[in-house]
């Protein structure tokens, strides 16, 4: 079973903040997702990372692959309101993916 | 672009019947997943089609779930008799059966067995 554990699993912070979530697995994947998920709505993808050590930005989000490929982490720069949500990661094997618990994120004004 | 289209967004049914969830995937993606979302279980793989196949359904919980896919551009899962603990968020996702493999998701109907 390739199991993904994130870290925290709640965090409720002030506006203006930094945050980093963590994901980790004890297996290798051939890339990982990010997605958010906000209240009676489905995940919706921030970002992919395929390759070991790659970081992608997007805005105040910044995404790092580990260089063997099994964890991740989300940092959130200066933290808005707005970026209140569920926060998950998945990892992905042959187009089947394996979901992290999530972290629940609150961002208060 | 229309994304993942699910329906009813929401079922509210009595136990032991039979419930019907549908998914029409991204046009042109030729996965599609099933997925079952509950606070303690979190988010679960129930079945995975690859070209209208079924390709991994290890994660069906009973035989009171089967799935289908008679085209590439409808699905459904079907629960008969419905039970209490059956009660969640099902959501449906597409992708690409191509690298890299992005999932996109619907807006999920929201089950209640009473």
């Amino acid at each position: 079973t390739q199991l993904l554990e994130q870290s925290p699993q709640f965090l409720s912070i002030q506006e203006g903040e930094n945050l980093t979530v963590y994901c980790n697995s004890s297996s290798v994947f051939s890339s990982l997702q990010w997605y958010r998920q906000e209240p009676g709505e489905g995940p919706v993808l921030l970002v992919t990372v395929v390759t070991g050590g790659e970081v992608k930005k997007l805005k105040r989000l910044t995404f790092q692959f580990g260089d063997a490929r099994k964890d991740s982490s989300l940092h959130i720069t200066a933290a808005q309101p707005g970026d209140t949500g569920l926060y998950l990661c998945a990892g992905e094997d042959f187009n089947k993916f394996y979901f992290g618990s999530g972290t629940k994120l609150n961002v208060k004004p | 672009d229309a994304g993942v289209i699910q329906s009813p967004r929401h079922e509210v049914t009595e136990m032991g019947q039979e419930v019907t969830l549908r998914c029409k995937p991204i046009s042109g993606h030729n996965s599609l997943f099933w997925y079952r979302q509950t606070m303690m279980r979190g988010l679960e793989l129930l079945i995975y089609f690859n070209n209208n196949v079924p390709i991994d359904d290890s994660g069906m919980p009973e035989d009171r779930f089967s799935a289908k896919m008679p085209n590439a551009s409808f699905s459904t899962l079907k629960i008969q008799p419905s039970e209490p603990r059956d009660s969640a968020v099902y959501f449906c996702a597409s992708s690409l059966a191509r690298g890299p493999y992005e999932q996109y998701f619907g807006p999920g109907t929201r089950l209640t067995v009473t």
